[in-house]
């Protein structure tokens, strides 16, 4: 299994407060994205990485912003919380190469009351 | 743009029957990955296979196969002998040609398969 971990994996939060979701890998993979999980919608895109300090929008950046600071670490920041937040947050990783496999965090439920 | 569709929201089947999970794709990119990933009712998300669009021949992966039609743009995966174990969302995800920025991936909307003993 590819070493990734997400923190925290559950959370509850008020509207309008600030929450930072943690991508940590430790396979030194370049590329890092965060996708979130509603029902019907399989997976979307929010945010990528394509190395330190390097990022970019996905389809569902509205609300969302994104910091690398190192190889390691992903973190997703939501700046003001909604209750169209509630979802299950999920981190990827890849790498350069023929295969261009994505592989999955446990993912973090995040719940906005 | 790319987009991904699985038809079938929920199936149920019995035990040992032969179930097919069905992936229709659209992009304009002639160089694209089609995927399968798994993800059982504990949460995680699963990689299952990886096709390339120059590459069409079917795979067979134990009671796991997929049968990669570019003429009907469909990537339809049926697993044989279902179990219980079976019991999962199964998500159909495609990609164009990866590049600087990686591989950013179109998934489907899942398709929920109940397997009963």
């Amino acid at each position: 299994d590819a070493g990734i971990t997400q923190s925290p994996r559950h959370k509850v939060t008020e509207t309008g407060t600030p929450v930072t979701l943690r991508c940590h890998q430790t396979e030194n993979h370049r590329y890092m994205y965060w996708y979130r999980q509603d029902p019907g919608h399989g997976l979307r895109l929010i945010h990528y990485s394509y190395g330190v300090k390097d990022t970019d929008k996905g389809e569902v950046s509205d609300g969302y912003s994104v910091s690398r600071s190192k190889t390691e670490d992903f973190l997703l920041t939501l700046e003001s919380a909604t209750s169209s937040q509630t979802s299950v947050y999920f981190c990827a990783i890849s790498e350069p190469s023929s295969t261009y496999e994505q592989y999955f965090g446990p993912g973090t439920r995040l719940t906005v009351t | 743009a790319q987009k991904v569709t699985q038809a079938q929201t929920e199936i149920s089947v019995v035990e040992k029957e032969d179930v097919t999970l069905d992936c229709v794709y659209e992009t304009r990119d002639t160089t694209y990955y089609l995927f399968w990933y798994k993800q059982p009712p504990s949460g995680e998300l699963v990689f299952l296979i990886r096709r390339n669009s120059f590459d069409e021949q079917n795979e067979i992966s134990g009671r796991y196969s997929w049968n990669f039609q570019k003429s009907t743009s469909s990537f339809n995966f049926t697993i044989t002998a279902s179990q219980v174990v079976d019991s999962a969302v199964y998500f159909c995800a495609l990609s164009i040609r990866p590049n600087n920025a990686g591989n950013m991936l179109t998934f489907g909307g899942g398709t929920r398969l109940m397997v009963k003993p």
